[in-house]
C-alpha cells in the first residue's frame, strides 16, 4: 500500500532559525514520485518540488533544500534561516507506479514567530 | 498565463441539496484532477478526468460525480449533501507539456453545509 506520513503535526521556531519537516514514504512500486507543497492560510496548494525514484541527489533553491534517501524511505525538507513568510502547513506526496492520484501525509504547521 | 480557476470561492448549502463546483485547468492541461481536503486533513483524491472520462477514482460514494468538457475544464457535483460534505474542495490540472505527474492546483472552494 502506498503511504506517507508526516509525524511531526506542528513545529514553531523563531524567525532565522533552521527547520526541517520530516516525510517518511512507503511504496511497493520501483517507480514513484515524491512532492512537497505549500499551504499558506489563503488555502491554495502551492507546488516546491518533484523528486522521481531513480534520482536521489539533493536539491537547493533558495533557502529550501530537500534530502531524498531511498535507503530510509525518507525526502526531508529544510528551511535554511526561516522567515515569518514561511509560516504555512507543509504537505509531502507521492504518486506510485500507474497510479494517478497523489498520496498525501497529514501536513506539518509551520509557525515562524518574529 | 492563467493558472487553475475555480468557482465559486465560497458556498454554503444545507443538507440534502446538490452542490456543483467549477474548475477550468491551467492552459495547455488536459487532465484535471479534484480533491477533498476537510479542515486540519490532507487532501484526499476523489476522482480524475482525462479525455472527458472518469481515468481514476478514490473512495467517495456515488454522490460525488464529475463531468470534463471538451475545452478541458471540469465540474463536481455533490448530490444529497451531508454535513460531513463541509470541507475546501481543490482542483488539480496537469498534463500538456508539463508532466502528468506535477499537478498545479487552485485556490479551493470551500463548501459550508448546514
Amino acid at each position: 500500500a502506498q503511504k506517507v506520513t508526516q509525524a511531526q503535526t506542528e513545529i514553531s521556531v523563531v524567525e532565522k532559525e533552521d527547520v526541517t519537516l520530516d516525510c517518511v514514504y512507503e511504496t511497493r512500486d520501483t517507480t514513484y514520485y515524491l512532492f512537497w507543497y505549500k499551504q499558506p492560510p489563503s488555502g491554495e496548494l502551492v507546488f516546491l518540488i518533484r523528486r522521481n525514484s531513480f534520482d536521489e541527489q539533493n536539491e537547493i533553491s533558495g533557502r529550501y533544500s530537500w534530502n531524498f534517501q531511498k535507503s530510509t524511505s525518507s525526502f526531508n525538507f529544510t528551511i535554511t534561516a526561516s522567515q515569518v513568510v514561511d509560516s504555512a502547513v507543509y504537505f509531502c506526496a507521492s504518486i506510485a507506479g500507474n497510479n494517478r492520484k497523489l498520496i498525501w501525509g497529514l501536513g506539518t504547521s509551520l509557525a515562524v514567530n518574529p | 498565463d492563467a493558472g487553475v480557476t475555480q468557482s465559486p470561492t465560497h458556498l454554503i448549502k444545507t443538507r440534502g441539496q446538490q452542490v456543483t463546483l467549477r474548475c477550468s485547468p491551467k492552459s495547455g492541461h488536459d487532465t484535471v484532477s479534484w480533491y477533498q481536503q476537510a479542515l486540519g486533513q490532507g487532501p484526499q483524491f476523489i476522482f480524475q478526468y482525462y479525455e472527458e472520462e472518469e481515468r481514476q477514482r478514490g473512495n467517495f460514494p456515488d454522490r460525488f460525480s464529475g463531468h470534463q468538457f471538451p475545452n478541458y475544464s471540469s465540474e463536481l457535483n455533490v448530490n444529497a449533501l451531508l454535513l460531513g460534505d463541509s470541507a475546501l474542495y481543490l482542483c488539480a490540472s496537469s498534463g500538456g507539456t508539463d508532466s502528468y505527474n506535477e499537478q498545479f492546483f487552485g485556490p479551493g472552494t470551500r463548501l459550508t453545509v448546514l
